[in-house]
């Protein structure tokens, strides 16, 4: 079953924040963000891992509430460059399809 | 180091025909998988595999074939070709299970179905 993500779409101006909502009707093991560009495959953004761990190498943070099962990427002073579509990837154990949410768009303007 | 090689990146069928889209990772990676992506839409799951000889369905498996007879290779048959199966599909990979490391992707292959 697909995570539900929020908004489906948003436009920032540079320099502006924004935060994206992920949530799943099952109990996490894990989520996964990833950001896709247009004409482009996903890239990795960030593992949350059951437990607190995180694997990131950008400067985008995420939270990870296991109780409510959801998870929240934030993007802070926006760039141009952080425009794209962003999918969440909950997962229930660790061996678990990783199954992509519906992603939300999103536009940064100058 | 070329990472997750997908040939061909573009390709034309007729309804009916047949084609093997490839797949290959230089980097030991247990995990691979495929998905498509239709356009303005999201990933989804075809089929996945954890390990050489190990492959499993996943959220639209119906026309397509897999195998896994290797660690590095894990191919993707379109046994009989159809109009609805026109997308951009991604093959991934990853180090070890599926949720606890990053997917790789590569750069996707663009098929269309006349």
């Amino acid at each position: 079953q697909q995570p539900v993500q929020s908004p489906q779409a948003v436009i920032l101006r540079e320099g502006e924040d924004a935060v994206i909502n992920c949530s799943s009707s099952k109990a996490l093991y894990s989520v996964h963000w990833y950001r896709q560009k247009h004409g482009e495959a996903p890239v990795f953004l960030m593992i949350l891992l059951k437990g607190g761990e995180q694997k990131g190498h950008e400067k985008i943070s995420a939270s990870f509430n296991e109780k409510k099962q959801q998870s929240s990427l934030y993007l802070t002073a926006s760039q141009l460059s952080y425009s794209g579509t962003y999918f969440c990837v909950p997962a229930e154990t660790s061996y678990d399809k990783v199954i992509f949410g519906p992603g939300t768009s999103l536009s940064v303007i100058p | 180091n070329a990472g997750v090689t997908q040939t061909p990146k573009f390709q034309v069928l007729k309804t009916g025909q047949s084609m093997t889209l490839q797949c290959a990772q230089d980097m030991n990676h247990e995990y691979m998988s495929w998905y498509r992506q239709d356009p303005g839409m999201g990933l989804r799951l075809i089929h996945y595999s954890v390990g050489a000889g190990i492959t499993d369905q996943g959220e639209v498996p119906n026309g397509y074939n897999v195998s896994r007879s290797t660690t590095e290779d894990f191919p993707l048959r379109l046994l009989s070709a159809a109009p609805s199966q026109t997308s951009v599909y991604f093959c991934a990979s990853s180090l070890m299970t599926g949720m606890e490391e990053k997917l790789f992707f590569g750069s996707g292959t663009q098929l269309s179905v006349l």
